[in-house]
């Protein structure tokens, strides 16, 4: 079946460490990739998303991401966290020959001063 | 200039009652979708709509109803609430397809005691 999983529930950072969010997915062929954040009470906004071409795209608020075919992998990083940066993180997919987007379980992220 | 809005940002109602939830993006897109966020985070797409038109039913009960007057808006109505209807429901936007990016709303935080 097609999925997307994401391995950590629950991370917890220092303010300024960096920080990485891992994304697995299952799928035949490479589907398009997203990154979402969801604060508190808030929907969700894009933060990168990967279609073609080179592997390390870079998103909004400082966030990067590396697609690697061969681990079906699409992680989620930053170099320093602020404490900003709490929050949801979803990884997302969609399937070339569907238009669902399908996303994973979340990775609660928590900063510490 | 909120772009994708939903009304009402929170709903507490009885089991057995009739509810709807209302939707309205003003970014000229053409495809809307509803999707459901349970208590542990999960987001599961329930239906999408292309231009008025019915493009995406998942396995969702049919006591719920997507409703699109225009490409502008997508309501959602519920019959005989349930408890287990409790959840939050996100509407989102998206130009032509989850080919490009999807705008989330701030979504409903439905409450069936």
């Amino acid at each position: 079946a097609q999925s997307v999983t994401q391995p950590d529930i629950h991370i917890t950072v220092s303010e300024g460490a960096s920080l990485e969010l891992r994304c697995n997915y299952s799928y035949g062929a490479t589907p398009y990739l997203f990154w979402y954040v969801q604060s508190p009470g808030q929907g969700l906004q894009l933060l990168l998303k990967y279609f073609s071409g080179d592997t390390l795209v870079q998103g909004i608020k400082g966030f990067e991401a590396e697609f690697k075919r061969s681990q079906s992998s699409f992680n989620l990083r930053k170099p320093s966290v602020h404490w900003s940066d709490a929050a949801e993180y979803f990884c997302a997919v969609v399937h070339r020959n569907t238009d669902k987007l399908i996303f994973g379980t979340g990775t609660r992220l928590q900063v510490f001063p | 200039d909120t772009a994708v809005s939903q009304t009402p940002k929170y709903l507490v109602t009885q089991m057995g009652n009739d509810k709807s939830i209302k939707c309205e993006q003003n970014l000229g897109h053409d495809t809307m979708y509803w999707y459901k966020q349970d208590s542990k985070k999960f987001l599961k797409i329930m239906f999408s709509y292309n231009n008025k038109e019915l493009i995406i039913n998942e396995t969702v009960p049919n006591r719920f109803s997507p409703k699109s007057p225009d490409k502008a808006h997508l309501n959602l109505h519920i019959n005989s609430l349930e408890l287990g209807d409790s959840a939050v429901y996100f509407c989102a936007s998206s130009p032509y397809s989850l080919n490009t990016e999807a705008f989330f709303g701030q979504g409903t935080r439905l409450t069936v005691v």
